[in-house]
């Protein structure tokens, strides 16, 4: 009964390709977010989603696009990766202004 | 963009030994919370912090919420060998929508 899941946990893919990385969270929160962690360990966010609706957008490249099929999903699909875009996407989910629960991470490695 | 500045960046200590780490801001925030991340996980949420001044404790945990609203501590006492991993402060500003801001982390050793 995981709160906030992703997958998959490790997604190792050469440069250029297209991938998706999925989000789900079942603690009825309205609003979802993702987040980027450096390998310094930089928590960064990228996107947020409030019933639908696009509410935060921080200077991510157009190459990365955020999709949410219902309120208790929010996918991230990333375009022509590049070597730069290896980090480790974390999805979040909270009550819009609320605590943020985090899920387990997705390590994304370009080659 | 929006800064915070969290210190120390990593500490080494015995079992045992109180912990304490602390973020800085130029800009006041509405919310202050705390976070471990453990190796391979998602950060987990320790404190979180709504009132200029409180102070809350979880078990060996204590934070406060600074009274300017631009900084906050988290202490541990009696850190154990479990306690190992990375502390983040996150803040969100006054008229936000959620939006949280990250400090880099304080890292923790300990011990045994």
């Amino acid at each position: 009964d995981t709160a906030v899941s992703q997958t998959p946990k490790y997604l190792v893919t050469q440069m250029g390709n297209d991938k998706s990385i999925k989000c789900e969270q079942n603690l009825g929160h309205d609003t979802m977010y993702w987040y980027k962690q450096d390998s310094k360990k930089f928590l960064k966010i990228m996107f947020s989603y409030n019933n639908k609706e696009l509410i935060i957008n921080e200077t991510v490249p157009n190459r990365f696009s955020p999709k949410s099929p219902d309120k208790a999903h929010l996918n991230l699909h990333i375009n022509s990766l590049e070597l730069g875009d290896s980090a480790v996407y974390f999805c979040a989910s909270s009550q819009v202004g609320d605590t943020q629960y985090f899920g387990p991470g997705t390590r994304l490695t370009v080659l | 963009g929006q800064q915070l500045n969290q210190s120390p960046q990593s500490m080494f200590i015995q079992e045992g030994e109180d912990v304490s780490m602390n973020c800085t801001s130029s800009s006041i925030f509405n919310t202050w919370l705390w976070y471990k991340q453990d190796p391979g996980e998602g950060p987990v949420l320790l404190i979180a912090l709504y009132k200029a001044g409180e102070l809350t404790s979880n078990g060996r945990l204590t934070a406060q919420f600074g009274i300017t609203r631009k900084d906050s501590f988290l202490n541990i006492s009696a850190s154990i060998p479990s306690d190992v991993g990375i502390y983040f402060c996150a803040g969100q500003l006054r008229g936000s929508q959620g939006n949280l801001i990250f400090g880099k982390g304080t890292k923790l050793s300990v011990k045994p």
